[in-house]
């Protein structure tokens, strides 16, 4: 089992430009979420998707936007980056329980976005 | 929306020695509390995590409290070893019943040997 996989490791682009950014989830798990964490802080909530649905969204504009592919997999698409954007970008994937039971997240090894 | 404030930022302490992290929330309706572990460089790793319906959980070294009524829940690391070192991070799970997962700000841990 390979575990959470995200590509591309890095990735370096210039304002105004286009990203998208990929995610395999572990075997097994149905939910895919994505989260931004900055420099020296804690990952931000970007979204969840679930059945190819995007199920909750956190603060972010709608420059981010997300797709759930049949197999689960995952893509993150932001459009006109900001410099603001730099970031580590994870993945987290799970296996969806009913409320009110959680299982755990677990996280793909991210993909740094650096803005200039 | 949840908020969830966690102290202190750093912490240091001799090896041997214990280490405790407290996070408060304000959403009563929380019930799912995760401490994740993020060496440098590396991922978030699930380390423990406790649910409304339990007080106290313990794995080997660590353990977390909940104290529902005060809305805080805490991360204890007993016989402190340099390779506990890393940034450490509370969360919420969504009271709304999917998988969102609030992060608090982050303690960086130093052990020194």
């Amino acid at each position: 089992d390979a575990g959470v996989t995200q590509s591309p490791t890095h990735l370096i682009k210039t304002r105004g430009q286009q990203v998208t950014l990929r995610c395999s989830p572990k075997s097994g798990h149905d939910t895919v979420s994505w989260y931004q964490q900055a420099l020296g802080q804690g990952p931000q909530f970007i979204f969840q998707y679930y059945e190819e649905e995007e199920r909750q969204r956190g603060n972010f504009p709608d420059r981010f936007s997300g797709h759930q592919f049949p197999n689960y997999s995952s893509e993150l698409n932001v459009n006109a980056l900001l410099l603001g954007d730099s970031a580590l970008y994870l993945c987290a994937s799970s296996r969806r329980l009913v409320r009110p039971f959680y299982n755990e997240q677990f996280f793909g090894p991210g993909t740094r976005l650096t803005v200039l | 929306g949840e908020n969830v404030e966690q102290h202190p930022s750093t912490l240091s302490v001799q090896e041997g020695d214990s280490a405790v992290i407290k996070c408060t929330y304000s959403d009563s309706a929380s019930n799912y509390f995760p401490w994740y572990k993020q060496e440098l460089g590396k991922r978030p790793q699930l380390i423990i995590d406790i649910r409304s319906n339990v007080g106290e959980k313990k794995d080997q070294r660590i353990a977390v409290t909940l104290n529902k009524t005060a809305k805080h829940f805490s991360l204890h690391i007993t016989e402190t070893q340099p390779e506990d070192s890393a940034v450490y991070f509370c969360a919420l799970g969504d009271s709304g019943g999917y998988q969102k997962v609030t992060f608090g700000t982050g303690t960086k841990l130093q052990v020194i040997p």
